[in-house]
């Protein structure tokens, strides 16, 4: 019950923005929307959460939509590094995050 | 600053056996979550811990899961009888407190393999 819909897999050339949308219709008013990444092998890393207003941080930027029913993940200037899984998840309450598939982001050179 | 450490970072162990996970949460932590990930699937929630507040069991998937945690310092998650559907890595994350405006930072995990 991820509550969230993401692409299964997208590309990106190295230096350019890669987009990740996701699509959260039933999200509650509550609710926040993070963005977690996951490198090969290793623990899922943090990358920016937002409520109602985009947010930027010094990894992405973050697009809600006014009706909040979606948000779009933007990596400025992707490297490839930035190749990993990359999850988009609607949060209700202070306890466990519920992770779905993930959008698998390949960026190459 | 230090982030969520956990060790071992990998573990084989025979299955009937029981083990043993730690996890060092950062500093200031008040919330401690365990999450499971089976090879090439997505993270399933285990157990999480709030300050002194019942922990939240709901996620472990059998009596043979337990969890403690002391005070808001290092948490031990326990594995009785292992079975080798238990193999995955187990992840620890901790947050400044169990709200939805906290993000969890998580640590490397721990790879048990049940032989």
């Amino acid at each position: 019950d991820a509550k969230t819909t993401q692409p299964t897999s997208m590309d990106c050339a190295e230096g350019r923005a890669a987009n990740l949308p996701c699509n959260h219709s039933t999200i509650s008013g509550n609710e926040y929307v993070y963005w977690y990444r996951q490198i090969h092998s290793q623990g899922p890393q943090y990358i920016i959460h937002g409520l109602k207003n985009n947010e930027t941080n010094e990894m992405a930027s973050l697009i809600i939509t006014e009706d909040r029913k979606s948000s779009t993940l933007i990596l400025p200037h992707a490297t490839l590094r930035d190749t990993a899984v990359y999850y988009c998840i609607v949060r209700p309450s202070g306890d466990k995050l519920i992770f779905g598939t993930g959008t698998r982001l390949q960026v190459f050179p | 600053g230090a982030g969520v450490s956990q060790s071992p970072s990998n573990k084989v162990t025979e299955k009937g056996k029981d083990v043993e996970l730690r996890c060092d949460p950062i500093s200031g932590h008040t919330a401690l979550y365990w999450y499971r990930q089976r090879l090439g699937q997505g993270l399933e929630f285990l157990i999480y811990f709030q300050g002194n507040s019942a922990p939240d069991k709901s996620g472990l998937p059998s009596d043979r899961f337990s969890a403690e945690r002391t005070g808001e310092s290092v948490s031990t998650l326990t594995i009785q009888r292992t079975q080798q559907e238990d193999s995955a890595v187990y992840l620890c994350a901790s947050s400044l407190a169990a709200s939805a405006s906290y993000e969890q930072y998580f640590g490397p995990g721990t790879r048990l393999t049940v032989t």
